[in-house]
């Protein structure tokens, strides 16, 4: 069974609105983390925001945040007042457990911003 | 804080010869080193985890033999793609993640190299 789940295999936005990237995720264990990360074109992993299972709010990052919904295993990505530089490749990926183990990855969702 | 430098950042190489590629942790302890395959459009799929000084734990269905890593220091780890074939092309990725104290929990613990775009022709 896939522990994280992105449904959108791509998005389309207008510049300066906001999107909605869609993750799910599957653990039996109470300690988790989630992260967004940003994949250019170049391939580069960049980090976007992270959430915590024990945390009570929202995680922010500028103009992003992330809509964690933990009883429906829900971690949305939100993109406010997108630009043309945001599009991308976006990847949800959870940490089981407390130690630095590995993460497991969604399979990613193409953003397009257009003009 | 918190970088890793991967390379080569791109590389051609014939069948059946073999191709190293390189991981260092400029600014902190890469205690537990990540790679990672990633063919175009698709996710990151986990080959193998190394920790410092000991044998990388494999995960199921990639040769231990084809994809040879060493983590013998605390800022380098190696990914050596043995006799490569065609489909052994892909992009490769480390992350590296670090002790305490050492900045390497940067990034909430994981730092990624900038990829190496392997083409085997």
């Amino acid at each position: 069974a896939q522990k994280i789940t992105q449904t959108q295999p791509g998005m389309f936005v207008q510049e300066k609105e906001a999107v909605t990237l869609d993750c799910t995720y599957d653990t039996s264990d109470p300690s988790y983390g989630l992260f967004w990360y940003k994949q250019p074109s170049s391939g580069e992993m960049i980090f976007l925001i992270y959430q915590g299972s024990y945390d009570q709010q929202n995680a922010t990052e500028g103009r992003y945040s992330l809509n964690f919904q933990k009883a429906r295993k829900s971690a949305n990505l939100v993109i406010s007042a997108s630009q043309l530089g945001d599009s991308a490749m976006y990847f949800c990926a959870m940490r089981e457990g407390t130690s630095y183990g590995k993460l497991t990855f969604g399979q990613g969702t193409i953003l397009t911003v257009h003009p | 804080g918190a970088v890793v430098s991967q390379h080569p950042s791109r590389v051609i190489c014939k069948s059946g010869t073999s191709v190293k590629i390189e991981c260092r942790s400029l600014d902190f302890q890469a205690t537990t080193m990540f790679w990672y395959r990633q063919f175009p459009k698709q996710s990151l799929m986990l080959m193998a985890t190394s920790n410092e000084g000991s044998k990388a734990t494999y995960e199921q269905g990639v040769e231990k033999d084809k994809f040879l890593i060493n983590h013998a220091s605390l800022t380098l780890s190696t990914l050596t793609v043995t006799s490569a074939h065609p489909e052994d092309s892909s992009f490769y990725i480390c992350s590296a993640s670090g002790a305490v104290g050492t900045g390497g929990r940067a990034n909430y613990g994981y730092t990624f190299g900038s990829g190496t775009r392997l083409t085997v022709v």
